[in-house]
């Protein structure tokens, strides 16, 4: 399995849908999580921590199944600003777990559609 | 606050020369990254560095190279440029640890020619 996995997509809702992102991720040992968004031509930014069994925002639930190794993010309502790429983050141990290193996921891209 | 800040923004280079990648963190974040993303591709994974010193390298030939100055800013420097390193380099920092929340700057996009 690879360090980090996300739905290849492009995903393409309507306005006011909801709409599941899916990631796996390899390692057991990886306690938080991340999911950022990516505008187009623009550095990601932070949307959401995940650092139980998951996390809510406004229109934005993010899900932790640690038995699974399994993160999902799901939007509510959506809008057209939400387009973008949203990337998966795991942070991985390395050096016998005293550094880690945050893998990025390749990212989905969502476009909302009027 | 200022956040992370990169320059240049863009960078024109030709095959065969060297180039120098400058960040500055957000201030009291000690630790700094950088990755390449090539159009169409996610993030790499390219160097950490805290407290002047190199954390953890991505894989990358040794011709990626970069070094943390003492108050805490970071070169990236790539030597004997291929056409396959143009991507943009983002640059993001965050507190200590490697695990926590990373703050990304604009970054700098590099063609090769």
């Amino acid at each position: 399995r690879k360090e980090v996995e996300q739905d290849p997509g492009p995903f393409n809702v309507p306005e006011g849908a909801t709409v599941a992102f899916n990631c796996t991720y390899s390692n057991s040992a990886s306690q938080s999580f991340f999911w950022y968004r990516q505008d187009c031509r623009k550095e990601p930014k932070l949307l959401m921590s995940v650092y139980s069994s998951g996390n809510e925002d406004g229109r934005f639930t993010a899900q932790l199944n640690r038995a699974s190794q399994y993160i999902s993010l799901l939007i509510r309502d959506s809008k057209l600003s939400d387009s973008a790429t949203y990337l998966c983050v795991v942070p991985t141990p390395h050096s016998g777990g005293s550094n880690y290193k945050l893998t990025f996921g390749k990212g989905t891209l969502l476009t909302v559609n009027p | 606050e200022a956040g992370v800040t990169q320059s240049p923004t863009h960078l024109i280079k030709t095959r065969g020369q060297q180039v120098t990648l400058r960040c500055s963190p957000i201030s009291g974040h000690t630790s700094v990254y950088w990755y390449q993303q090539a159009l169409g591709l996610g993030l790499q994974f390219l160097l950490w560095y805290d407290e002047g010193e190199e954390r953890n390298r991505g894989n990358f030939p040794p011709r990626f190279s970069g070094r943390q100055f003492p108050n805490y800013s970071s070169e990236l420097n790539v030597n004997a440029l291929e056409l396959e390193d143009s991507a943009l380099y983002l640059c993001a920092s965050s507190l200590a640890g490697g695990a926590g929340e990373q703050f990304f700057g604009p970054g700098t996009r590099l063609t090769v020619l």
